[in-house]
């Protein structure tokens, strides 16, 4: 089957670092994502990486090494509206078409002044 | 651009009663998507529609579920009858590229809770 883990909640400081592990296993792999959502609306994509290394957009970097099975989500210079849950999903190829994700639980990040 | 929507936003029912759900993709995305996130666990895939055809059901729970896409414009997702199991957020997504592209857009989301 598919595993994605993630850890359920982290609390960080307004300004201050925090960094969002997540370990997959899955049979196929055509992608790793990271979306933020806020409670009560829509996933919103953050990030998209398919090969290995660091991409980096603004506050939000993601990190994806394949041979691990790893990535993670860094937010720099926490703001209070950086608090939400942020969703690890990996893309699965499953035959020319499949299109799917597969997501983690999600990690509630609290952000305190 | 508009949105992905998606109607109602919140719906309570009684077990053994019939609901509809209805999700208007971002005009243009051939490419359709159903989830699902019940309580406590992580959000999952339903089905993938491209245009008007089922191209992945594999998600579908059980045959009390039934996605249409009329015409390849909005999609439904009729529960009948709901169970208590049921009850959840279901989420709609879109998207035009089919194999690469940088992800979905999401909709809100609708509440379902079945008592």
């Amino acid at each position: 089957g598919q595993n994605i883990d993630q850890p359920t909640e982290m609390t960080a400081t307004e300004g201050a670092i925090v960094q969002i592990n997540c370990t997959y296993q899955t049979s196929g792999f055509n992608g790793l994502f990271w979306y933020q959502q806020h409670a009560g609306e829509a996933p919103t994509f953050l990030s998209y990486n398919v090969l290995d290394g660091l991409e980096e957009k603004g506050r939000f970097s993601s990190f994806l090494s394949r041979s691990k099975g790893y990535s993670y989500l860094l937010l720099k210079e926490l703001q209070m509206k950086d608090s939400a849950s942020y969703l690890c999903a990996v893309r699965l190829m499953i035959k020319a078409a499949g299109n799917k994700l597969t997501f983690g639980g999600g990690t509630r990040v609290l952000v305190k002044p | 651009e508009a949105g992905v929507t998606q109607f109602p936003s919140h719906s309570v029912i009684e077990k053994g009663q019939t609901v509809t759900l209805r999700c208007d993709p971002i005009s243009g995305h051939d490419n359709l998507y159903w989830y699902r996130r019940v309580m406590g666990k992580e959000i999952k895939f339903l089905l993938h529609f491209v245009k008007e055809s089922k191209q992945d059901e594999s998600g579908m729970p059980n045959n009390r579920f039934l996605a249409e896409r009329t015409g390849g414009t909005y999609s439904t997702l009729k529960v009948q009858p709901a169970e208590l199991e049921d009850s959840g957020v279901y989420f709609c997504a879109s998207s035009r590229d089919r194999v690469g592209g940088y992800g979905y857009t999401f909709g809100s989301g609708t509440r379902l809770t079945v008592v």
